[in-house]
């Protein structure tokens, strides 16, 4: 079984500032994990994927993450937000078994100028 | 640079009406599914096939039939609307030779009334 757990179903940051998204995640064997944004009325996009390689990922965009095992934790962070990035932002976990992807909840993202 | 290509995009329905949603995607991959966005709910997966002349359910299945027709097509049947099943529904594919990234569709935006 696996789940995914984002914190904040809304951020609001200023244009320039870090960005920070959390997913905390639970997977009974090595997971994959991957971040997708969504942009209004479109379908979603990778960001990016970890896959038991390195564990800082860096995406498209500007954004990275970190896989941490002993927090169960693949945050996303960009350094410095674009009023570009305003877009509702998923975590997912697969199993290295298989495919399937659980989503967390979300988290939209407003960037204010 | 087709990738996933569903329709309709819109529809909206009366209860107790019936509707197929047809899938497509050209990237020769083995593993198809559907999914349903709600909002606050991130995206949970409805049924998935994992090759073709195979399906399998999801998290929520009940109210939903599919058909995996050949190896390109994956089609999503509601054979008597509910408004409980007015939602954004999503086809994806994806290969486990690509890192198990899953590649989506630009959604399916279904009323039921």
């Amino acid at each position: 079984a696996q789940s995914v757990t984002q914190l904040g179903s809304h951020v609001s940051v200023s244009e320039g500032a870090l960005v920070l998204l959390r997913c905390n995640y639970s997977s009974s064997v090595p997971p994959y994990l991957f971040w997708y944004v969504q942009y209004p009325n479109q379908g979603l996009q990778l960001l990016l994927k970890y896959t038991s390689a390195a564990t800082l990922v860096k995406g498209i965009n500007g954004f990275e993450a970190e896989f941490k095992k002993s927090e169960t934790s693949f945050h996303l962070t960009k350094p410095s937000a674009h009023m570009s990035d305003a877009a509702e932002y998923f975590c997912a976990v697969s199993g290295a078994a298989g495919n399937k992807l659980t989503f967390g909840g979300g988290t939209r993202v407003l960037v204010k100028p | 640079n087709a990738g996933v290509t569903q329709t309709p995009k819109f529809q909206v329905l009366k209860t107790g009406q019936s509707m197929t949603l047809q899938c497509a995607q050209d990237m020769n991959h083995n593993s198809m599914y559907w999914y349903r966005q709600d909002p606050g709910m991130g995206l949970r997966l409805i049924y998935y096939s994992a090759s073709e002349g195979t399906t399998d359910k999801g998290e929520v299945p009940n109210g939903y039939n599919v058909s995996r027709l050949n190896k390109r097509e994956f089609s999503l049947r509601l054979e008597s609307a509910a408004p409980s099943q007015t939602s954004v529904y999503f086809c994806a594919s994806s290969e486990k030779s690509s890192g198990n990234t899953i590649y989506f569709g630009e959604g399916s935006w279904l009323t039921v009334v």
